[in-house]
């Protein structure tokens, strides 16, 4: 069992729909970050949330919309999507820093149709 | 873009041998870490070795860092079937606040 906690495990959308992914920590972390996976290949960092404020944003077009309600919650929403962000899409969670091991949920694998 | 550059990009060993893989990066860094990832699943941390630090070892992992030829290398001993995994180091380049991962190696262990 993973400490980060992310709904849903998988995901189908059309290229029209809005859909949100979520995740959750319960461990006091500061930081939450989001991640996208496609296969065989490393973590790419989309956003980097500290201290519920948004600190980076990689030029992630603006299709994918971050959200952080709380200390604990961590959104992000989708919107017109494109077949190629069909991808896993991780959400990890850290003290903060890059000094910091990053805790990992599971992903949320998305495929666009 | 990805700092880190990994290799080799598969491995495959019979279980009981070592595996190591080895970490290349770009820019002066403060920490590398190392983290694992099983099929389907997300990324685990293993150990986390600072810029001052030569080497550190945790259980059946033996990590090596060596800031004059920005490398590092990952050693995992007596090595089992549940160690099949693609293992990434990551970097945090100094300022950046965030980590980049290298590409990864694809490491499978044959009963």
């Amino acid at each position: 069992d993973t400490e980060v906690t992310q709904t849903p495990k998988h995901l189908v959308m059309g290229m029209t729909n809005k859909k949100s992914l979520k995740c959750e920590q319960h461990m006091g972390h500061r930081a939450m970050y989001w991640y996208k996976q496609k296969a065989k290949k490393p973590p790419e960092l989309m956003f980097v949330y500290s201290y519920e404020k948004l600190s980076i944003n990689e030029s992630v077009p603006s299709r994918f919309s971050p959200e952080c309600p709380n200390s604990s919650l961590l959104n992000l929403h989708l919107h017109a999507l494109q077949p190629e962000d069909s991808a896993l899409y991780l959400c990890a969670s850290s003290q903060g820093g890059g000094d910091q091991p990053q805790h990992f949920g599971d992903g949320t694998r998305l495929s666009i149709l | 873009s990805q700092q880190g550059e990994e290799d080799p990009q598969a491995l495959s060993i019979q279980e009981g041998e070592n595996a190591t893989m080895n970490c290349s990066y770009k820019t002066s860094i403060n920490n590398l870490q190392w983290y694992r990832q099983n099929s389907g699943r997300g990324l685990v941390h293993l150990i986390l070795i600072r810029s001052n630090e030569r080497e550190k070892h945790s259980g059946r992992l033996r990590v090596t860092l060596d800031t004059s030829k920005k490398s590092s290398s990952l050693l995992i001993t007596a090595s089992r079937a549940a160690d099949t995994a693609s293992y990434f180091c990551a970097t945090d380049p100094q300022g950046a606040q965030k980590l980049v991962f290298g590409q990864g190696t694809r490491l499978t262990i044959n009963p």
